[in-house]
């Protein structure tokens, strides 16, 4: 698969669980990010990665643990989540942060904490 | 005020319908601005993408910014039961700053 890949496709998790979610971009960009996507509201912008540095930390709560070895690889780590966790988690990549032409995103992780 | 306002829907129209779709905002300093589709049970993928003020067209689609009104819209021409998908807007105002999105509208085309 060409592109931004996501892995699991679905996830159920209980509340004392710990699960990881994986990103792999394919395109040669720098930067990456975490979006929560839940229904009927806007993306919520969660992490940013440049260059393998986080940039942005949208006030996420700690039971959230990003990770990025390198350009092309993004984790994000899950432990002790909550009902109103569940969502869609989108990883996307871009060029790099300053150079916005829009981004590519992959097909995103269904999680549902039970 | 949410920085960008945008219908959920759904919207419901036949096949060979004129859509239009659109987000209004409040920051005046947005200059950039696209359009997303996303299918059901797929990321979001890029679809039209214009810096200020205008008309871009590509094929059957229009986008069209009016910054004077901080008003934007997405025209789908003659559409077709594939283009059933969730539309959703988004804009940045340039350099390191994020891209703000719309919550995005359903739309729906019958045969």
């Amino acid at each position: 698969e060409t592109g931004v890949t996501q892995t699991p496709r679905h996830l159920v998790m209980g509340m004392t669980n710990k699960k990881s979610l994986k990103c792999e971009q394919h395109l040669g960009h720098n930067a990456m990010y975490w979006y929560k996507q839940s229904a009927k509201k806007p993306l919520e912008l969660m992490f940013v990665y440049n260059f393998k540095e986080q940039t942005e930390n949208n006030s996420v709560p700690s039971r959230f643990s990003p990770e990025c070895p390198n350009s092309s690889h993004l984790f994000l780590h899950l432990h002790t989540l909550q009902p109103e966790d569940s969502a869609l988690y989108l990883c996307a990549s871009s060029q790099d942060v300053g150079k916005n032409y829009g981004y590519t995103f992959g097909s995103g992780t269904r999680l549902t904490v039970v | 005020q949410k920085e960008v306002e945008q219908d959920p829907g759904p919207l419901s129209v036949p096949e060979g319908a004129i859509v239009s779709l659109n987000c209004t905002y409040s920051n005046s300093a947005f200059q950039y601005f696209m359009w997303y589709r996303q299918y059901s049970r797929k990321g979001p993928e890029l679809l039209m993408y214009t810096y200020s003020s205008g008309n871009k067209e590509d094929g059957r689609f229009t986008a069209q910014v009016d910054k004077s009104s901080k008003y934007i819209s997405l025209f789908i021409r003659d559409s077709q039961p594939s283009d059933s998908a969730t539309y959703l807007c988004a804009m940045f105002s340039g350099g390191y700053n994020k891209l703000i999105f719309g919550a995005g509208t359903r739309l729906a085309v019958h045969p």
